[in-house]
């Protein structure tokens, strides 16, 4: 699975979009881009997914490049709650992927403040 | 769907000592993985299973051992504990499908003296 660099930590006011990047660089025809987030002490949580097409869901926005090297997650309207950290996981699809091994890296701890 | 449920929330444990961490999904999903997390940290693969009766290791395998007797329950055991083993231990489960996405339990907590 290809290499993710996430900055390590971001601020967002309560209220304003939250713009989350992520470098893929190495990133594979046949490899999806995930996003994962953790609140403290919780489990982690899914958020979207995509392989090359923009996506949108009730939680957020991915933003692909054209050339897949790298993503933005949009949380359009951040709140106190999405305090967390987010986990930009590149990997093949499951049939490929031993037990849908998921590769989490440090992330982006992400404070949102009020 | 209570989901993905784990038990004990806390535990602490003496060096030796063996015990069984719960994890148990009610969403029929064929895959099923246990992850550990420590402080600063990803998430380490330690066992999977790809359906009933079928396990194999992932990254951190050593000083554990699991079994999947059903599709809904997938015990992680700690056959004589370290304090290395201190850590967050989550559960995950997933149907297993072509860009599917995985459920996380709430964790476990555990503590090795």
């Amino acid at each position: 699975d290809a290499k993710t660099t996430q900055p390590p930590s971001m601020d967002c006011a309560e209220g304003r979009a939250a713009n989350l990047p992520c470098n893929h660089s190495t990133i594979s025809g046949n490899e999806y881009v995930y996003w994962y987030r953790q609140i403290h002490s919780q489990g982690p949580q899914y958020i979207i997914h995509g392989l090359k097409n923009n996506e949108t869901n009730e939680m957020a926005s991915l933003i692909i490049t054209e050339d897949r090297k790298s993503s933005t997650l949009i949380l359009p309207h951040a709140t106190l709650r999405d305090t967390a950290v987010y986990y930009c996981i590149v990997r093949v699809s499951m049939i490929y992927n031993q037990g849908g091994k998921l590769i989490f890296g440090q992330g982006t701890e992400l404070s949102v403040k009020p | 769907n209570a989901g993905v449920t784990q038990t004990p929330k806390f535990q602490v444990l003496k060096t030796g000592q063996s015990m069984t961490l719960q994890c148990a999904q009610d969403m029929n999903h064929e895959y099923m993985s246990w992850y550990r997390q420590d402080p600063g940290m990803g998430l380490r693969l330690i066992h999977y299973s790809v359906g009933a009766g079928i396990t194999d290791q992932g990254e951190v395998p050593n000083g554990y051992n699991v079994s999947r007797s059903t599709t809904e329950d997938f015990p992680l055991r700690l056959l004589s504990a370290a304090p290395s083993q201190t850590s967050v231990y989550f559960c995950a489960s997933s149907r297993g499908q072509n860009q599917d996405t995985q459920y996380f339990g709430p964790g476990t907590r555990l503590t090795v003296l």
